[in-house]
């Protein structure tokens, strides 16, 4: 069975641009969660879509946004990218609700902002 | 206060000991809990999950969840180096799974 699969694995952009980040969930997934980890950080909670409607989202200005499509893949999107939105951001997915709710994480995309 | 707050680090321990890692959550509301590892470089990759009172064993894993305290600790016997890795706690509440900042565990040979 394939893993969460996150494209591109590396992405470098100047200020001002924008990005956008590719998620494959698991077969049989139905919620896709966004996380930034910039270096030594934490994972920040970005956005969490669950059967294409957008559930909740982290603290985090309205220029990052997303989207999730009918076969449950999904996109993130930052506008007028800043030099501090340099990070890894990772995508996650999850069976639909169950008990545990365990996330499985995909590598990730590494975004350098110039 | 943060949402999940875990021991500073970095926790250094030496080949066969028990590393003890703690965590605190502000939710009330988490219904389950999380321990997910992440190596350098790496994504993480979930290890333990709890979701009652009490102790869960797998293996030299041993998480422990005090709802009413509103902690969760992990327990790892035996430390071996390729424990060496950062540990992150992740109470889950209804609309997302938060993260601590995670603990760095070094284990010495």
């Amino acid at each position: 069975e394939a893993g969460v699969t996150q494209s591109p694995t590396h992405l470098i952009k100047t200020r001002g641009q924008q990005a956008t980040l590719r998620c494959s969930p698991i077969s049989g997934h139905t919620s896709v969660y966004w996380y930034q980890q910039a270096l030594g950080l934490g994972l920040q909670f970005l956005l969490w879509y669950d059967e294409g409607e957008e559930r909740n989202r982290g603290n985090f200005p309205p220029r990052f946004s997303g989207r999730q499509f009918p076969n449950y893949s999904s996109e993130l999107n930052v506008n007028a990218l800043e030099l501090e939105d340099s990070a890894l951001y990772l995508c996650a997915s999850s069976r639909p609700l169950t008990l545990t709710g365990e996330l499985f994480f995909g590598e990730g995309s590494r975004l350098t902002v110039l | 206060q943060k949402e999940v707050e875990q021991n500073s680090g970095p926790l250094s321990v030496p080949e066969g000991a028990i590393a003890s890692l703690n965590c605190t959550y502000s939710d009330r509301g988490s219904q389950s809990f999380f321990w997910y590892r992440q190596y350098s470089g790496k994504s993480p990759e979930l290890i333990m999950f709890i979701y009652s009172n009490g102790d869960k064993e797998d293996g030299r894993f041993t998480a422990q969840l005090n709802k009413a305290s509103q902690y969760v600790s992990l327990l790892i016997r035996d430390s071996q180096p390729s424990d060496s890795a950062t540990y992150l706690c992740a109470p889950r509440g209804d609309y997302k799974l938060s993260f601590g900042a995670g603990t760095t565990v070094t284990v010495r040979a």
